[in-house]
């Protein structure tokens, strides 16, 4: 079945620590987003990819990473710099610019 | 700048009651907008998406929303809600592209038996 995964569905790192999610698509999309989440703000943009070795920042991406080498992969890495990493992360994805945006099931990312 | 409001936080409503949830929006030009919803600890559902055209849209599972550009609103309504819709819903706006979106805090529904 075509989708979007994301894994793990939680993750627990120590505070410092860079850790790095993971979202795959095999919808032949060629946009892919990350949105976090957090209870009573809605979902905010980090990053965005229109397009394979090209991205762009979205509303939050201080203390993010991005790459997108591969058209399926879009990881996403949060860093030591970011101030409060404790969130729910959802990716998407999208075929063109007027085509339906699909998401994943979602990261629970828990920093102790 | 662009934004997106849904008043409600949270509203309860009894099962077989008609529901509305209020969205509204702030963007210069004309709006691409959506209805998605999203289960405890799961992604989002698109539920329907206006355009152009017809101000009334229908959307999945019975919803629908309408247009209303002279108060910036796009609401969702149901007839009729089932158990089944307790969940968050969010309202959003596009800006480029279907998956760059600006979103509502969300309204949280729950159904009283």
């Amino acid at each position: 079945d075509g989708g979007i995964t994301q894994s793990p569905k939680y993750l627990f790192r120590k505070e410092g620590q860079n850790v790095t999610l993971s979202c795959e698509q095999n919808l032949n999309h060629d946009a892919m987003y990350w949105y976090r989440q957090d209870p009573g703000q809605g979902l905010r943009l980090i990053y965005y990819s229109q397009i394979v070795n090209d991205f762009q920042k979205g509303d939050i991406a201080e203390g993010y990473s991005v790459s997108r080498e591969k058209k399926e992969s879009f990881p996403l890495t949060v860093t030591s710099a970011q101030k409060n990493p404790t969130a729910f992360y959802l990716c998407a994805s999208s075929m063109a610019e007027y085509t339906e945006a699909f998401f994943g099931q979602g990261t629970r990312l828990t920093v102790v | 700048a662009q934004s997106v409001t849904q008043p409600d936080i949270h509203i309860t409503v009894s099962e077989g009651a008609s529901l509305e949830l209020r969205c509204n929006y702030s963007y210069g030009a004309t709006p691409y907008l959506f209805w998605y919803v999203q289960s405890p600890g799961q992604g989002l559902q698109l539920l329907l998406k206006y355009f152009s055209g017809d101000t009334l849209v229908q959307g999945i599972k019975g919803f629908e929303a309408e247009f209303k550009r002279s108060q910036s609103s796009f609401n969702l309504r149901k007839p009729s809600v089932h158990w089944s819709d307790a969940a968050e819903y969010f309202c959003a706006v596009e800006r480029g592209s279907q998956g760059n979106l600006i979103f509502g805090k969300g309204t949280k529904l729950s159904v009283k038996p």
